[in-house]
């Protein structure tokens, strides 16, 4: 399977606890972007990478969270001391530049990983 | 005010019946305009890119209209794997932040 992947699928927490949840890019996506969707709801951005470097946050990118994409491949979200508002799936996006038109890059989403915190 | 706005419905229709969604945007600078699929509990899908000529896919057409900054969906002879929910979506750069209304979910029924 040549898609997004993101681990785990499902992570139930208490609050307070600190979760960390991974996201592995189509192989040669330089962009990276995450996602959060509350019931009801579409999908809200939270951050974008280009390679390594984080170059757009959301103000919804509360100082307990912190995103990382280290060498430029995989990324992952860490949220500290969780609260119950965090409950949410967060979702994974890739894509790779348009070379033409300047139009929008398509981006792919991932499975999302559902967190539960109680 | 959402910068992107849709009825969330639900709109139950047959099977084979045509319907419309509609969505409007606040942001005059938004350049890319999308409609994605989601089905329950799974990600996001693309389904097409709305262009200002409009643009067709098979039995679904998309429109634009940026005097309006209104953008539709039309999906033609509905089936029953048509049932999902259907987010519009706009881009204001060629690589950042998409913004999603809240879907419109569809049910079709036999």
């Amino acid at each position: 399977d040549t898609g997004v992947s993101q681990d785990p699928r499902h992570k139930i927490t208490k609050r307070g606890q600190n979760v960390t949840f991974r996201c592995d890019p189509i192989s040669e996506h330089n962009r990276l972007y995450w996602y959060r969707q509350t019931l009801g709801q579409g999908p809200e951005f939270l951050t974008y990478f280009q390679n390594e470097a984080q170059l757009e946050k959301s103000r919804l990118l509360s100082d307990r969270f912190s995103a990382e994409r280290p060498k430029g491949s995989f990324s992952t979200l860490e949220i500290q001391r969780t609260e119950q508002g965090d409950s949410a799936m967060y979702l994974c996006a890739s894509s790779y530049p348009q070379t033409s038109g300047g139009r929008t890059d398509t981006q792919y989403f991932g499975p999302g990983t559902r967190l539960t915190v109680l | 005010r959402k910068e992107v706005e849709q009825d969330p419905g639900p709109f139950n229709v047959p099977e084979g019946a045509t319907v419309a969604f509609n969505c409007t945007y606040s942001n005059s600078a938004s350049q890319s305009f999308f409609w994605y699929r989601q089905d329950c509990r799974k990600e996001p899908k693309l389904l097409m890119s709305v262009y200002s000529s409009g643009n067709e896919d098979g039995r679904f057409t998309a429109q634009l209209n940026r005097a309006s900054q209104y953008i539709s969906l039309l999906i033609r002879d509905s089936k029953l794997s048509d049932s999902a929910t259907y987010l519009c979506v706009v881009n204001t750069g060629t690589a950042s932040k998409l913004t999603f209304g809240t879907g419109t979910r569809l049910q079709v029924t036999l």
